[in-house]
């Protein structure tokens, strides 16, 4: 059964960079077929998806992070990272790391990992 | 980037009783060349991850419960509990998937009345 789990700095501080890696476990990152994707939460706030790689190391980001946003991928040890450069509060939210199933055309999710709280704060 | 807008922002139900989740879409998310509707249904418990309830707006994923089901197309789109349970108390989200950047609706809360 496939499991991905997030893991990283749960504070950052204002103008600093926000690292986070998901670790896939249960099934390859190599795949064909299916993306790994970033989707966040605003504290009670809804889903914002924010980016994806392919095993290949092709991204897709959401526009409006484009150019704070980076995310690679390491095939070698089944992970993928993101990382968000000058963070301000609006950047806090529960991170999601998940599979972003493509194999029909489709692009919805599944599984995601259990999430983690990344705040922004002096 | 297309909007999708749920309706209502949350509704109380009876135990065993139906629930109807609305999901409205800024443009159409049919896509013409194979007729299929690019929409996503999620259910989120507390402390949990959101979980894939229904893809293609109304294909179950393996393993849901056939209480939920999805109906719907272009821009306009359900999902039903059919009887709900105790343990379908959750915030449910719809996406989009026909055009990038996805989006999310900003989910609806269903609770026991």
């Amino acid at each position: 059964q496939l499991q991905l789990q997030e893991s990283g700095s749960g504070l950052v501080k204002p103008s600093e960079t926000l690292s986070l890696t998901c670790t896939v476990s249960g099934g390859s990152i190599d795949s064909s077929g299916f993306y790994w994707g970033w989707i966040r939460q605003p504290p009670g706030k809804g889903l914002e998806w924010i980016g994806r790689i392919y095993h290949t190391g092709t991204t897709l980001y959401k526009p409006s992070l484009n150019g704070r946003l980076t995310i690679s991928i390491d095939t070698s040890k089944n992970q993928f990272s993101l990382k968000l450069f000058s963070v301000t509060a609006a950047d806090t939210a529960v991170y999601y790391c998940a599979r972003q199933i493509h194999i029909t055309g489709g692009n919805w999710f599944d599984p995601w990992g259990q999430g983690t709280l990344v705040t922004v704060s002096s | 980037d297309i909007v999708m807008t749920q309706y209502p922002d949350s509704l109380a139900v009876s135990l065993g009783e139906r629930a109807t989740i609305n999901c409205k879409s800024s443009q159409s998310v049919l896509y013409s060349s194979d007729n299929r509707n690019y929409l996503a249904w999620y259910q989120h418990k507390p402390g949990q991850p959101p979980k894939l309830l229904l893809y293609w707006a109304s294909t179950r994923e393996s393993g849901v419960s056939d209480r939920f089901s999805g109906g719907g197309s272009g821009t306009d789109f359900t999902l039903t509990i059919s009887s709900l349970q105790a343990e379908d108390v959750a915030v449910y989200y719809c996406q989009q998937y026909y055009d990038t950047p996805y989006t999310f609706g900003q989910g609806t809360k269903v609770e026991i009345k």
